[in-house]
C-alpha cells in the first residue's frame, strides 16, 4: 500500500478564497507531483519536484503555486479560488530512479 | 505531448477479451499503464521499459512498440473487478523527466 494522503478529500470554497491543498508522504520520495483531472477526463501535470527547495511548473498552465520545504510535505496553494478552478487535484510520488507514481486519494474541490 | 488512447469506452461481458491502445507522437523511453476506479486513486499496472517488451499481471499483459511508439493493454477473460478507466503513461526521450497521461479509456465489465 502507497502511504501518500491528501487532505481535504472534499472541499466547497466561495469564490475569492485562498486555499492550501495538502499532500504528504511517508515513503521518502524525491519526487513529487500534483495532477489535475476533471472528471472522466485525463490527468494534466500542473507541478512538480526533484527534492526539497525544487518545484517546476507542469505542462498545463495553473495560478496555484507549489513549495517543497520537507521532502515529505508538497501543499498546494491557490490564493484567489475561482469557479474555473473546480476540479479534483491529485498528488503523487515517485522513488529515485523510476516514474512509477503512487497517487493519493485526491482532492475534489469545487468554487462556488 | 499528450499520448492518445482508443477506443475512449468499451463494454465487455464478463469472460470477453478487450485491447487498449496507446499512441505518442514522441519518441518514447517507457510506457507506464495505471488503472483509476470511480471515485478512487490512479493504481499503477505495469511498466513497459524495452521495445518489443510483454509483461503481464494477472490476465492483463502489455506490449510496447518503440518503433512505432504505441503500447497496447490486452485484458483477457475480463472480471467485473476490471471495470475502471485505464490510462497509459508516456515517458518521452526529450524534454523533462516526467509522464504525459493519455486520454483514457472507460472499461465496464457487466455480468
Amino acid at each position: 500500500e502507497a502511504d501518500i494522503y491528501q487532505t481535504p478529500r472534499y472541499l466547497v470554497i466561495g469564490t475569492g478564497k485562498k486555499i492550501t491543498l495538502e499532500c504528504s508522504q511517508t515513503m521518502g520520495h524525491d519526487k513529487m507531483y500534483w495532477y489535475q483531472q476533471d472528471p472522466g477526463m485525463e490527468l494534466h501535470l500542473i507541478h512538480y519536484s526533484y527534492g526539497v527547495n525544487s518545484t517546476e511548473k507542469g505542462d498545463l498552465s495553473s495560478e496555484s503555486t507549489v513549495s517543497r520545504i520537507r521532502t515529505e510535505h508538497f501543499p498546494l496553494t491557490l490564493e484567489s479560488a475561482r469557479p474555473s478552478h473546480t476540479s479534483q487535484y491529485l498528488c503523487a510520488s515517485s522513488a529515485p530512479g523510476t516514474l512509477e507514481a503512487f497517487f493519493g486519494q485526491g482532492t475534489r474541490l469545487t468554487v462556488v | 505531448q499528450q499520448p492518445v488512447q482508443s477506443p475512449q469506452a468499451v463494454i465487455l461481458r464478463e469472460g470477453e477479451d478487450a485491447v487498449i491502445n496507446c499512441s505518442s507522437s514522441k519518441a518514447l523511453y517507457s510506457v507506464h499503464w495505471y488503472r483509476q476506479k470511480h471515485g478512487e486513486a490512479p493504481v499503477f499496472l505495469m511498466i513497459l521499459l524495452k521495445g518489443g517488451e510483454q509483461k503481464g499481471h494477472e490476465k492483463i499483459s502489455a506490449s510496447f512498440n518503440e518503433k512505432k511508439q504505441q503500447s497496447s493493454l490486452y485484458l483477457t477473460a475480463s472480471q467485473l473487478s476490471y471495470s475502471g478507466t485505464y490510462f497509459c503513461g508516456t515517458e518521452i526521450k526529450t524534454g523533462a523527466n516526467n509522464l504525459f497521461f493519455g486520454t483514457g479509456t472507460r472499461l465496464t465489465v457487466i455480468p
